[in-house]
Parts: structure tokens; C-alpha cells; sequence
């Protein structure tokens, strides 16, 4: 059981450059969503999808693009790194919504210097 | 909108003690709500939900949870914490229209000494 697969794990950037995390869930879910983790803040919302084609943004949704070409697949692009976007990223997929009863991958530290 | 306030940031327990954790929602209309757990350098996993029925919900590992609508919370408990329950948990609200997407608490560290 794959469930959901992020990559990296782990990821230094320097102040501008540009770089995409990946995301893939093998349990034929509809929902797929992004979360940055940050200390005191709890989890935010950065894009969600409900379905191949169809993505919106959540609640921190600057400086990052998202696209849904298959239901696989869900990637988070970060145009254009800075020290704000350092933080843990969670990728989650869901067959009832964004976020309830999710599988969540393993998370990617992005540190950006 | 909706919002989840959890009031016990980090609780520092012994081991075999009560653990309440307190979880408050804020949407008027109809809910559903969950508790994730984060072991550490672990993602987040589903400990329990409640869509609707029995208010008394119980997960995996020994907890529950007990939505009362009346004070718009949703507190997790479990009557003797393991020393492996050391995590940071999470609450999440979802109100049922729209899309449905969860709200997250900011979480509550738990440690657990044994």
C-alpha cells in the first residue's frame, strides 16, 4: 500500500529559485489537497483539487500553483522561493473531501535561505 | 466561516493519568468533525470523525471523542495515556456545505512521561 507519496523529503532552496514538490496517491481519490505546517499555526490550506482539472486556492495560496492533470497526481510549484515559504508540506488525498478523513504523505521540509 | 480553537497547547502528562483535550468549533450550522494525530517526524493520521449519529465517537488506541452541539465542542479523551501517545493531535471542523474542506486547530502537544 503506496497511499500518498511526497517528494522530497527534505529540501534547501536559496531566496528565488523555483522548484516543485510532488504528490501521488494510488487510492483512486478525487480530493487532493496542500498544507504547509508551521510552530503555533497548525495546518493551512494552500490549493486543493476535487477532482482532475478542477484546483482552487485555500487559504495561503500565495506564491504557489498547482495543476491536476490525472487524479494521481498533484503537484505544488513554488515560483519563486522565499524565507516565508520555509515550513513542513503536507500533500493529503480524501474520498469524502479536503481534508476529512485524509491520507496524509509523509511531509517535505523546505528550508529557503 | 468556520474556525477550531483548541485551548491546552502543550499538556505534559504522567503516564496511566486521564487525558481530556479540549477542542471548540465556531459554525452555526452542520458539522463534521475529526482528530488527527502527528507522532513525531511522522505525518498526520485520522484518530477519529464524527459525521452524525452517536455523539460518543471512538477511534483507534483507546480514545474517544464526545461532540456536544449545545457548547459547540468536541473533546478528545482517553482514560489512562501510554508513554507512546506522545504526539501532537489535531482538531478539524468541516461544515457540510460546499466544498467540503476541514478547518485545522492549531494542535495540542502532548507529552507523555512515563
Amino acid at each position: 500500500n503506496a497511499g500518498v507519496t511526497q517528494t522530497p523529503k527534505f529540501q534547501v532552496l536559496k531566496t528565488g529559485q523555483s522548484m516543485t514538490l510532488q504528490c501521488a496517491q494510488d487510492m483512486n481519490h478525487e480530493y487532493m489537497s496542500w498544507y504547509r505546517q508551521d510552530p503555533g499555526m497548525g495546518l493551512r490550506l494552500i490549493h486543493y483539487s476535487v477532482g482532475a482539472g478542477i484546483t482552487d486556492q485555500g487559504e495561503v495560496p500565495n506564491g504557489y500553483n498547482v495543476s491536476r492533470s490525472t487524479t494521481e497526481d498533484f503537484p505544488l510549484r513554488l515560483l519563486s522561493a522565499a524565507p516565508s515559504q520555509t515550513s513542513v508540506y503536507f500533500c493529503a488525498s480524501s474520498l469524502t473531501g479536503v481534508g476529512t478523513e485524509a491520507f496524509f504523505g509523509q511531509g517535505t521540509r523546505l528550508t529557503v535561505v | 466561516a468556520q474556525s477550531v480553537s483548541q485551548h491546552n497547547h502543550h499538556v505534559i502528562l504522567s503516564e496511566a493519568a486521564s487525558l481530556e483535550l479540549g477542542c471548540n468549533y465556531s459554525y452555526g450550522g452542520t458539522v463534521n468533525l475529526f482528530w488527527y494525530v502527528q507522532y513525531p517526524g511522522q505525518h498526520l493520521q485520522l484518530l477519529l470523525k464524527y459525521f452524525s449519529g452517536d455523539p460518543l465517537v471512538k477511534g483507534i488506541k483507546g480514545f474517544e471523542a464526545e461532540f456536544i452541539k449545545s457548547k459547540f465542542s468536541f473533546n478528545l479523551r482517553k482514560p489512562s495515556v501510554q508513554w507512546s501517545d506522545t504526539a501532537e493531535y489535531f482538531c478539524a471542523v468541516m461544515n457540510s456545505g460546499g466544498y467540503q474542506k476541514v478547518t485545522f486547530g492549531i494542535g495540542t502537544k502532548l507529552q507523555v512521561i512515563p
